[in-house]
């Protein structure tokens, strides 16, 4: 079975500080791994996806097969990157499962 | 590009009551769809999954059950709610091209009172 861990149900940061958000995941095969985003009153949303290996909203998640874990982190915290944030997996049946998200707050 | 439309918006329905909320999908023919409950505290909870018509996959005992009547329309119903079903049901599918990801809708708000 697939599964996806986000340990923080919020995260408070100041504007301007590194942000780290956890996520590990458990699943026999090669998974692949997303971070969704849900903005205050916006339709839950697709950020990045690891196979991309890209920055979005300067955002960035590296695989750590080792570890298991694939999490979202950012430099510098902005006030609009608060929402809630969930990690996601999907491996057989293109199923997609999504871990209890985390609320990301940054504080001005 | 495609789009989900999920009706009602927002649902107040007492306990005992039945239920039946209606998702359709346009610009993909056979995708995969999916029923999510987003409840506080709980996360994003995958309820249901379909890969094509008449056939469903329950992720999780519960008071619902889905359908999927057409290659485009999912329902998801109850017989009789309980309190414990408030919560915010989304319908999603795979973007064309991209089967391991999900596209939402803009979901309905349950509120069972």
């Amino acid at each position: 079975a697939q599964r996806v861990t986000q340990p923080e149900k919020l995260l408070s940061v100041f504007k301007g500080a590194p942000v780290e958000l956890k996520c590990n995941y458990s699943y026999s095969g090669s998974p692949e791994l997303f971070w969704y985003v849900q903005y205050s009153r916006q339709r839950l949303q697709l950020l990045l996806r690891h196979i991309s290996r890209e920055s979005i909203k300067g955002f960035t998640a590296d695989l750590n097969k080792g570890e298991t874990s694939f999490h979202l982190k950012k430099p510098f915290a902005q006030e609009e990157d608060s929402a809630m944030y969930y990690c996601a997996i999907s491996g057989g049946y293109q199923k997609v499962t999504f871990g209890t998200g985390t609320k990301l707050q940054v504080i001005p | 590009s495609q789009t989900i439309h999920q009706w009602p918006a927002t649902l107040v329905q007492p306990v005992g009551s039945p239920l039946s909320l209606e998702c359709t999908v346009e610009g993909t023919s056979n995708p995969n769809l999916y029923w999510y409950r987003q409840a506080a505290g709980r996360g994003l909870q995958l309820l249901f999954y379909s890969v094509g018509i008449g056939q469903i996959s329950s992720e999780v005992p519960q008071n619902l059950s889905a359908s999927r009547p057409q290659d485009r329309q999912f329902i998801l119903s109850s017989k009789k709610l309980l309190l414990s079903d408030s919560g915010f049901y989304l319908c999603a599918c795979p973007p064309p091209g991209r089967s391991t990801e999900a596209f939402f809708g803009q979901g309905t708000r349950l509120t069972v009172v």
